[in-house]
């Protein structure tokens, strides 16, 4: 059965500097997508970042980048020169084809604080 | 571009009662999800549906009944709600196939509590 871990329940990071949220993932199938979304304190669920296990390079989009470790199964989200702003939970996701259709699974999250 | 509508926003329920969640999305996607989220657990599937007509079981299905109307609405009912149904719940839409990595979108949430 497909399964994601995300093994941080809480991450600190002082404004202005990097941060890695771990996630590992367990699938047999050779064909998947990962995917990272933010949940800020007012509920919502914001898409960040998307790497597909087929993927030559590593994700980027802004200050996110996905250090994607594929025989390791693991898809780290990094944020880079952190803002206020980024405290919040944060959820890894995948994906897999199974009958023709996707199926959406996620990790149990892990919450952020930025601190100034 | 309303995205994802759920409503309510939020309900109390007795135990007992039932009620219906309603999601519909205007972004023309085939999948809709049902999600509720948990302090500490993440979000976690309850049904999914792939396409008009055709539902399907995700990881927490007991307790709930889903319903595709249409392309558009995908409605999640309790019918008679338990205090352990007492979460969050999210509904969720997004392009399917062989297309991968198409983000699934949220709606902004129901904050249900059973007493």
């Amino acid at each position: 059965a497909q399964k994601i871990t995300q093994t941080q329940p809480g991450m600190f990071v002082q404004e202005k500097e990097a941060v890695t949220l771990d996630c590992t993932y367990d699938t047999s199938d050779p064909s998947y997508g990962l995917f990272w979304y933010k949940q800020p304190s007012s509920g919502e669920m914001i898409f960040l970042i998307y790497q597909g296990s087929y993927d030559q390079q590593n994700a980027t989009e802004g200050r996110y980048s996905l250090n994607f470790q594929k025989a390791r199964k693991s898809a780290n989200l990094v944020i880079s020169a952190s803002q206020l702003g980024d405290s919040a939970m944060y959820f890894c996701a995948m994906r897999r084809p199974r009958g023709g259709y996707n199926k959406l699974i996620f990790g149990a999250g892990t919450r952020l604080a930025v601190h100034p | 571009n309303a995205g994802v509508t759920q409503t309510p926003k939020f309900q109390v329920l007795k135990t007992g009662q039932s009620m219906t969640l309603q999601c519909a999305q205007d972004m023309n996607h085939n999948s809709m999800y049902w999600y509720r989220q948990d302090p500490g657990m993440g979000l976690r599937l309850i049904y999914y549906s792939a396409s008009e007509g055709t539902t399907d079981k995700g990881e927490v299905p007991n307790g709930y009944n889903v319903s595709r109307l249409n392309k558009r609405e995908f409605s999640l009912r309790l019918e008679s709600a338990a205090p352990s149904q007492t979460s969050v719940y999210f509904c969720a839409s997004s392009d399917t196939g062989s297309i991968m990595n198409t983000e699934a979108f949220f709606g902004q949430g129901t904050r249900l509590t059973v007493v």
